[in-house]
């Protein structure tokens, strides 16, 4: 299958500061990514919707001043976290679709502090 | 999209099939059934995917039923390896993946 890579895989971060997530289509082109979270013991929930040259698409309740994404190419999108709160802690991944399946990346774990 | 029921939790013995049931009674004829599963602490593994025939690849097969109101993902030699939360998910074409509860599969010795 295709390879969606995310990087970092962990980072800690104080409370106020910022931390950018980076997510890749290493073998494909994505004009569209999605950021999902995942609290511990639930599901993936989707945040946005990232599209290639234009704005991201936000779900209902997720603050886009806090969680900016950019799409600048068509092989890498990216998620910052602004102002990271310890309520922001989470697990953060990213995906993409080649064709109809969406490939996930292997995930990021934030631990905000 | 329609919404997908399976069971919270299954247990299978290892070197057995797993059968995992999902219910998507609500299903329209334009929608596919999507199967994942995510080991713990990583993201969500493509497993299999289907419209209204029966598929198999590698990993699984995929049954649908005739009506296309449910479906099972079969693992045919379930190993430790394979023990995770699988996600069974309907939508449209080019839709969004948005994921419920799933079921968590654990493979016993």
């Amino acid at each position: 299958g295709a390879v969606v890579s995310q990087h970092p895989s962990w980072v800690i971060c104080k409370s106020g500061t910022s931390v950018k997530i980076e997510c890749r289509s290493l073998d494909f082109q994505a004009t569209t990514m999605f950021w999902y979270r995942q609290f511990p013991k639930q599901s993936l929930m989707l945040m946005a919707t990232s599209n290639e040259g234009s704005k991201a698409t936000y779900e209902q309740g997720v603050e886009k001043d806090k969680f900016l994404i950019n799409h600048a190419s068509l092989t890498l999108s990216t998620l910052t976290v602004t102002s990271a709160h310890p309520e922001d802690s989470s697990f953060y991944i990213c995906s993409a679709r080649p064709r109809t399946e969406a490939f996930f990346g292997q995930g990021t774990r934030l631990t905000v502090v | 999209d329609a919404k997908t029921t399976q069971p919270p939790s299954m247990d299978c013995a290892e070197g057995r099939a797993a059968n995992l049931p999902c219910n998507h009674s609500t299903i329209s004829g334009n929608e596919y059934v999507y199967w994942y599963r995510q080991i713990h602490s990583q993201g969500p593994q493509y497993i299999i995917h289907g419209l209204k025939n029966n598929e198999t690849n590698e990993m699984a097969s995929l049954i649908i039923t005739e009506d296309r109101k449910s479906s099972t993902l079969i693992l045919p030699h379930a190993t430790l390896r394979d023990t995770a939360v699988y996600y069974c998910i309907v939508r449209g074409w080019l839709h969004d993946m948005r994921f419920g509860a799933g079921t968590r599969l654990t493979v016993k010795p």
